[in-house]
């Protein structure tokens, strides 16, 4: 079975710090895809970064990056710069291609103080 | 805007009532998604769909049915509402066709069984 494991439930960082929410996954699969998803309190899912397994190359998108290690199958997202906005949870996911399934991990609350 | 509408995106209901929640695409996409989120679950698949009258099951699909008649409509349909199918439904497309790509979600139906 595929697995994806958020061991933080919670965490907290004030504003303009740098915060990192861990992801660890398990799939026998060599070729997959990995995403981290934000919920705000608003309810919606919003796409915050993808990263292709066969690329060595963390992604990264403005204040977002991530740290893919794929022989510990490990998946961070670090936030920079955090901001009020990025309060919100915070999902990992990773799909193997197979119609495009996606396996959520439980989710990390993340709180943004001033 | 990934021109997904779920409705309703409220509801009340007794147990052992029919439920409907309908989804609605305007991009023509081929497959699409029910997700239920629970506290401390993330997300999980009910079903999915890669073409009109072609469905499959996902991991928590006991209790739940789906049909689609039309590219652009997904149903997902609780026969006989119970309390443990209280949670927040999601409605996804994968614009890439099921391939290796994300999913992008409609804002969600809350469900309330009594």
């Amino acid at each position: 079975a595929q697995t994806v494991t958020q061991s933080q439930p919670e965490m907290s960082v004030q504003e303009a710090e740098t915060v990192t929410l861990s992801c660890t996954y398990d799939t026998s699969e060599n070729n997959y895809y990995l995403f981290w998803y934000k919920q705000p309190p608003s309810r919606q899912m919003i796409l915050v970064i993808r990263q292709e397994a066969y690329k060595q190359q963390n992604a990264t998108e403005n204040r977002f990056s991530v740290n893919f290690q794929k022989a510990a199958k490990s998946f961070s997202l670090k936030i920079s710069d955090s901001q009020l906005g990025d309060t919100a949870m915070y999902f990992c996911a990773f799909t193997t291609g197979t119609a495009s399934k996606l396996t959520f991990g439980t989710g990390t609350r993340l709180q943004v103080t001033l | 805007d990934a021109g997904i509408t779920q409705s309703p995106r409220h509801k009340v209901t007794e147990t052992g009532t029919p439920v409907t929640l309908r989804c609605h695409q305007t991009e023509n996409h081929r497959y699409m998604y029910w997700y239920r989120q629970d506290p401390g679950h993330g997300l999980r698949l009910i079903h999915y769909s890669y073409g009109v009258k072609d469905t499959d099951k996902g991991e928590v699909s006991d209790g739940y049915s789906v049909s689609r008649s039309k590219t652009e409509d997904f149903l997902l349909t609780l026969e006989s509402a119970t309390s443990s199918q209280t949670s927040v439904y999601f409605c996804a497309i994968s614009p890439t066709g099921g391939g290796h790509g994300e999913l992008f979600f409609g804002e969600g139906s809350r469900l309330t069984v009594l």
